[in-house]
């Protein structure tokens, strides 16, 4: 059974340019999170999409924005890249929205903005 | 003041030792709480989640919530190199999405 996937792993891109990651799911799986981190900091939460719609957004600017496609997969589309973009990307999975579905981190992908 | 907090740490403690992480969170409405643990370069990994008063226990690990004083802890018993990681602290709301992550606490146990 395979876990969350996200493609790519790393992406280097230059101030100005867009960018899109990929996300499929944990098998049974119907809600994917995705997060930014930081160095040395905890995930921040951009947004969550269910049944193919964005159910909440965290505090960033609307350069992030989302996909969620009817297998459950999910893009995440940075534009306008700032230096400041560069972060490890998560993608989480669950089997739900309740308060007791657990979220399965993906491996990340590592986006630097030179 | 942070939604969630925890100390950056690093937590030192020699091996078999009890390693005690803790955290603070900001929102009484707050119903669903959980421990990742993240190695250095890779994703968080669920240790434990916790969503009534009392402890919770897991083979070593210990998940402690008390909602009056909205604190949850994490002991680690019988501390291994292994165990060396951040702990991050995340915290979830009643009829709410998102997780809230804390910063992490960065746990060295010496072998």
């Amino acid at each position: 059974d395979a876990g969350v996937t996200q493609s790519p792993t790393h992406l280097i891109k230059t101030r100005g340019q867009q960018v899109t990651l990929r996300c499929s799911p944990k098998s049974g799986h119907d809600t994917v999170s995705w997060y930014q981190q930081a160095l040395g900091q905890g995930p921040q939460f951009i947004f969550q999409y269910y049944e193919e719609e964005e159910r909440q957004r965290g505090n960033f600017p609307d350069r992030f924005s989302g996909h969620q496609f009817p297998n459950y997969s999910s893009e995440l589309n940075v534009n306008a890249l700032l230096l400041g973009d560069s972060a490890l990307y998560l993608c989480a999975s669950s089997p739900g929205t309740g308060p007791t579905d657990t979220q399965y981190f993906g491996p990340g992908t590592r986006l630097t903005v030179l | 003041q942070k939604e969630v907090e925890q100390n950056s740490g690093p937590l030192s403690v020699p091996e078999g030792a009890i390693a005690s992480l803790n955290c603070t969170y900001s929102d009484r409405g707050s119903q669903s709480f959980f421990w990742y643990r993240q190695y250095s370069g890779k994703s968080p990994e669920l240790i434990m989640s916790i969503y009534s008063n009392g402890d919770k226990e897991d083979g070593r690990f210990t998940a402690q919530l008390n909602k009056a004083s909205q604190y949850v802890s994490l002991l680690i018993r019988d501390s291994q190199p292994s165990d060396s990681a951040t702990y991050l602290c995340a915290v979830k709301r009643t009829g709410g999405f998102k997780t809230i992550f804390g910063a992490g606490t960065r746990l060295f146990v010496k072998a």
